[in-house]
Formats: structure tokens, C-alpha cells, sequence
């Protein structure tokens, strides 16, 4: 059973441009979450997930981030006109229910030039 | 004001020391502490504690809760290299929708031979 998958692992973008990073849940999950870590910081939680619903997006920034999760494929995370403070590590970490233990990707590191 | 605490930051031992780590916090519905191990990729998840004074135990590592004054500690017994590592401290909550976890800015462990 393939753990959750994120990519790319590695993303460079110029300010501006957009990203878009994805996350495929392992398999029997359909709960998603998105974090961020900025250097030297925590995980920070940003939005949660079920297919085709965001249930919680109170730690995205109000502002060019939005997130989904087709009821077909991976959840992605899209930032447009990115910035020089998007640069940071993305992970994506999935559940079988809310109750469960999330298991997290390997992230997605983000460089804005 | 941070939700979950850790300390120390950082901290650095010979190999063969034992390590405690601690990690305090204020949330109003608590469900459970989870302890994850960061090294150059996402976290690994370690223990998930519910209830207090019960020890998990993983090798050399082990953990324990107390829900009455609020902290868990996280114990590593006859360091080694390859515990060089963050090891973060993150606390769920309950209550309807999930905001995902609420992590501790780390501690920053470094076995040195």
C-alpha cells in the first residue's frame, strides 16, 4: 500500500506565476489536510479536505490559495501570483476518517525567485 | 499565543545519553497529543496518547501523558546518531469539523558520537 504522494517534490517558481502542487491519499483515505512550514517554523494547518468538499479552510490565507479534491484524482493545492513568502515546505497528510492518525507525505518544497 | 509549547528548542547530547522532551498545551477540547519524528522529510508518526499515565513504548523511545497538567514527555533511552532529528508535538481537538492538528514549534535534537 503506496503511502500519500506528493509532486512535484520540488517546485521553482518566479514571482507571479502560479503553482499548483498535488497529493494523492493513500489508498482508503478520503480525508485530506494541507500544512505549510515556513523556515525555522512549525507545521502550520491550512485547509482540510473530503472529496469534492473543503470542511475546513481557516488557516489559508484568504488570498490566492485555494485547494480541492475531486471526487476523481489527487487534491491539489494552487497558489496563484506567487510571492517571495510562499517559499516554504507544503505537506499534504491523509486519514481514513477524522478519527484516525493522519500519515503524512514527503512535501513539497516551494522556491519563489 | 501558541497553543502547544516544546521545550527545549534544541538540544544536544553525547550518543548513549538519554533525552527527555517536553511538550505542553492549552486547547479546550482535547482528543489526543500525537509525537512525530522530522528528519529531511515529512514527519513520521511516533505515539498518539489519549490517556494520561499510560506509557507507549517504541524501542528506545517512549512517551506518556498527563491530561491534568496538561504536558507529555517524550524519552529517548541510549542516544543515537541517527535520532538527530525535530521531533514535534502536535494536539487534536474535537468539536465538529477538524482544523487538523495545532503542532509545537519542535525541538531540534542533535546526537552527537
Amino acid at each position: 500500500n503506496a503511502g500519500v504522494m506528493q509532486n512535484p517534490r520540488h517546485l521553482v517558481r518566479r514571482r507571479g506565476q502560479e503553482a499548483r502542487l498535488r497529493c494523492s491519499p493513500m489508498k482508503g483515505h478520503s480525508h485530506v489536510y494541507w500544512y505549510r512550514q515556513l523556515p525555522e517554523e512549525g507545521l502550520k494547518f491550512m485547509v482540510y479536505l473530503q472529496k469534492e468538499n473543503i470542511i475546513d479552510e481557516s488557516g489559508m490565507p484568504k488570498e490566492r490559495f485555494s485547494a480541492e479534491f475531486p471526487k476523481e484524482g489527487p487534491s491539489i493545492l494552487r497558489i496563484q501570483q506567487v510571492v517571495r513568502g510562499d517559499s516554504a515546505a507544503y505537506f499534504c497528510a491523509s486519514s481514513r476518517t477524522l478519527q484516525e492518525t493522519q500519515y503524512f507525505g514527503p512535501g513539497t518544497r516551494l522556491l519563489v525567485l | 499565543e501558541d497553543k502547544v509549547v516544546q521545550s527545549p528548542l534544541s538540544l544536544v547530547v553525547h550518543e548513549g545519553d538519554t533525552v527527555t522532551l517536553n511538550c505542553s498545551y492549552e486547547v479546550t477540547n482535547f482528543r489526543s497529543l500525537l509525537w512525530y519524528k522530522q528528519e529531511k522529510k515529512a514527519p513520521t508518526f511516533l505515539f498518539m496518547l489519549t490517556s494520561s499515565g499510560i506509557e507507549k513504548k517504541s524501542g528506545r523511545l517512549s512517551s506518556i501523558l498527563d491530561k491534568k497538567e496538561l504536558f507529555s514527555i517524550l524519552n529517548i533511552t541510549a542516544t543515537q546518531t541517527g535520532d538527530s532529528a525535530i521531533y514535534l508535538c502536535a494536539v487534536e481537538e474535537t468539536g465538529g469539523g477538524a482544523d487538523g492538528l495545532t503542532f509545537g514549534k519542535g525541538t531540534h535534537l542533535i546526537i552527537q558520537p
